[in-house]
């Protein structure tokens, strides 16, 4: 069974930083594009960050280019997405889920929410 | 970025009667394999959402027959033959052909 488990928000005042985490287990990590997309509450989502299967290509919209970083390890089946220099607008519940064409979207996790406040 | 455009954006709806929520995209969806990387989801109350149909028109696995994806292009509809309780929820529709990916506003689907 695919399951994705995210970890790591809280609360971090603006301008802080934060590290979450994506434990991946029930298929080959190694085989599949990753994407981070986040959900302010009561919005809609909004993709934050996608790394390709071998780590070697990130994408970012521009709302977060330059602050957010993600990044995985395949030996440990983990994603991760370093946020930094953060505002009241990354607020969020941080989801991970599945890429590649036919795949992508097909798997989430239930989030992790992150707080900006002072 | 491509910008998609739902509606309605609320949607009462008798029980056992269809439902249908229109997509429309800035610009065409369709990949440069020929694909149409267009997916439907449905996000119920205090959950994370749920894919329920990719590429346009395919349904996933557990998802029932009641829902259907249709359409080209920019113009794609969900539709629910007989809407049941379950059904409640807000609904995204999604392009994944032009990077970053975007989401639609959400129709919130709710029983008269």
């Amino acid at each position: 069974e695919v399951q994705l488990v995210e970890s790591g928000g809280g609360l971090v005042q603006p301008g802080g930083s934060l590290r979450l985490s994506c434990a991946a287990s029930g298929f080959t990590f190694s085989n599949y594009a990753m994407h981070w997309v986040r959900q302010a509450s009561g919005k809609g989502l909004e993709y934050v960050s996608a790394i390709s299967r071998d780590g070697g290509s990130t994408y970012y919209p521009d709302s977060v280019k330059g602050r957010f970083i993600i990044s995985r390890d395949n030996s440990k089946n983990t994603l991760y997405l370093q946020m930094g220099s953060l505002t009241i607008e990354d607020m969020a519940v941080y989801y991970c889920t599945r890429g590649g064409k036919s795949t992508m979207t097909d798997y989430w996790g239930p989030g992790t929410l992150v707080t900006v406040s002072s | 970025d491509v910008v998609m455009t739902q509606s309605p954006l609320s949607l009462p709806v008798t029980l056992g009667q269809p439902a249908s929520i229109s997509c429309r995209s800035s610009q065409s969806l369709v990949y440069s394999d020929g694909n149409t990387y267009l997916i439907w989801f449905q996000q119920r109350p205090g959950q994370s959402p749920r894919r329920l149909i990719y590429k346009v028109s395919n349904r996933d696995s557990g998802v029932p027959d009641r829902f259907s994806g249709s359409g080209s292009g920019a113009d794609f509809t969900l539709k629910i033959s007989r809407v049941e309780a379950e059904d409640v929820g807000v609904y995204y529709c999604m392009q994944g052909t032009h990077w970053p990916y975007t989401f639609g506003q959400g129709t919130k689907l709710e029983i008269k």
